[in-house]
Order: C-alpha cells, then structure tokens, then sequence
C-alpha cells in the first residue's frame, strides 16, 4: 500500500483555471504538509497543518488554499492558475509537527500551465 | 533564521568510489534533527538518513553514513562504494523557517555515479 498517495501525477491546464491537487496518507500522521519544487529542483514549504491548525508560507499567494475534510487528507486548491504555478508539487506527512520527525512524502503532481 | 547551504550544484564519480557531499546550516537552536534526502530521476523523494543534533555517534546506514560536526554546523553525507543507482538529486534538510513548519531544504547536489 502507498503510504503517501497524491492524484493526478500530472496536470496541464491554461491560465486562469481552477484546479485542486489530492493527497492522503494511510501512516496515521498527524501533520501534513504541501511542498513546491521548482524547475531549479529547489523545494520550498508551502503549508503545513496539524491538528486542524494551518501554518502558511507567508510567501504563498492566497489563490492557493489547503483543504482537509479528515486527518488523512489534505487537498490543495489553486485558483486563477498563473504561468509561474508550473512546477512539482509534493504532499508530505510527518508523524508529529515541529520537523523532528521524517517526512514522507507522496511522489508529486506535475504541474504545467500553459 | 533557519538556513541550510549545499555549495556543491553537481558531482560526478566513477563507480565504487566514495564520495561525500557537504552541507552547513546555521540554528540557534539546540537539539534538533538532520536529514537527508534523495530524489532518483523518478522524483520519488526517499529518506536516506537522519541524525539527532545530541548523539556525538555519527548516524549510519548502510553504505552511507554522516559526518556531523556539530560546532562548526557542518553536516555531510559520505556514500560509499557508489553504485550506479545512486545517481540522484541529493538534500539536505533541517527542522524549521520557510515561515511554516516542517523542513527546510537546501538547494540540492546532483550526483552522478559514472560507469
């Protein structure tokens, strides 16, 4: 079984659609989190949530919103899609939050605006 | 602020050789882990290994194991006999900064592992 699994593991859009990212994780953490690499493989935090609490990147545009309906899920939305927005984005879970623990990550959605 | 420093973009050894990548990071804090991370052309982003801050025993597993030099922040990653899949993007990461929670990534090595 996947331990971290996102859907679609690629998504081509055009600029200013509306699209969402799922994630789920079996592994029973308690904290997740979305991640964006960019074409220079440089991985940036985007939002971690824990416990029904969000902390955001304040650097993320707030066309982009994380939504989870339970612990397992955390399902990322992104409105008025932009050029910039292309890159890989990967969910991660972690079993408890503060980053002492390892994250899992699932293995990425690939993201291309045109 | 929380930062961590890969200055080696890409390295390229022959196989079977050891190679060591080199990371810094700077913290206030502690206690604390270290990580590193390893990205296959597959872009599946797969846990190699961890340190905590205040075991002195460098972290092994396998044919890769840390030099963790506390005092001077340093922490490097040494791959021994390298083989042929361990061609990959590698990160060191650290708890912390980016403004959320979770890890802070540095910029990454790309590794090749030559026939």
């Amino acid at each position: 079984d996947t331990a971290v699994s996102q859907t679609p593991k690629y998504l081509v859009t055009q600029m200013g659609n509306d699209k969402s990212i799922k994630c789920e994780q079996n592994l029973g953490h308690d904290t997740m989190y979305w991640y964006k690499q960019d074409s220079k493989k440089f991985l940036k935090i985007m939002f971690s949530y824990n416990n029904k609490e969000l902390i955001i990147n304040e650097t993320v545009p707030n066309r982009f919103s994380p939504k989870s309906p339970d612990k397992a899920h955390l399902n990322l939305h992104i409105n008025s899609l932009e050029l910039g927005d292309s890159a890989v984005y990967f969910c991660a879970s972690s079993r408890s939050s503060g980053g002492n623990s390892p994250l899992h990550f699932g293995n990425g959605t690939r993201l291309t605006v045109t | 602020a929380q930062t961590v420093t890969q200055s080696q973009p890409e390295m390229s050894v022959q196989e079977a050789e050891t190679v060591t990548l080199s990371c810094t990071y700077d913290t206030s804090e502690n206690n604390y882990y270290l990580f590193w991370y390893k990205q296959p052309p597959s872009r599946q982003m797969i846990l190699v290994i961890r340190q905590e801050a205040y075991k002195q025993q460098n972290a092994t597993e396998n044919r890769f194991s840390v030099n963790f030099q506390k005092a001077a922040k340093s922490f490097s990653l040494k791959i021994s006999d390298s083989q042929l899949g361990d061609t990959a993007m590698y990160f060191c990461a650290f708890p912390g900064g980016g403004g959320a929670d979770g890890l802070t990534f540095g910029k990454g090595t790309h590794l090749i592992i030559q026939p």
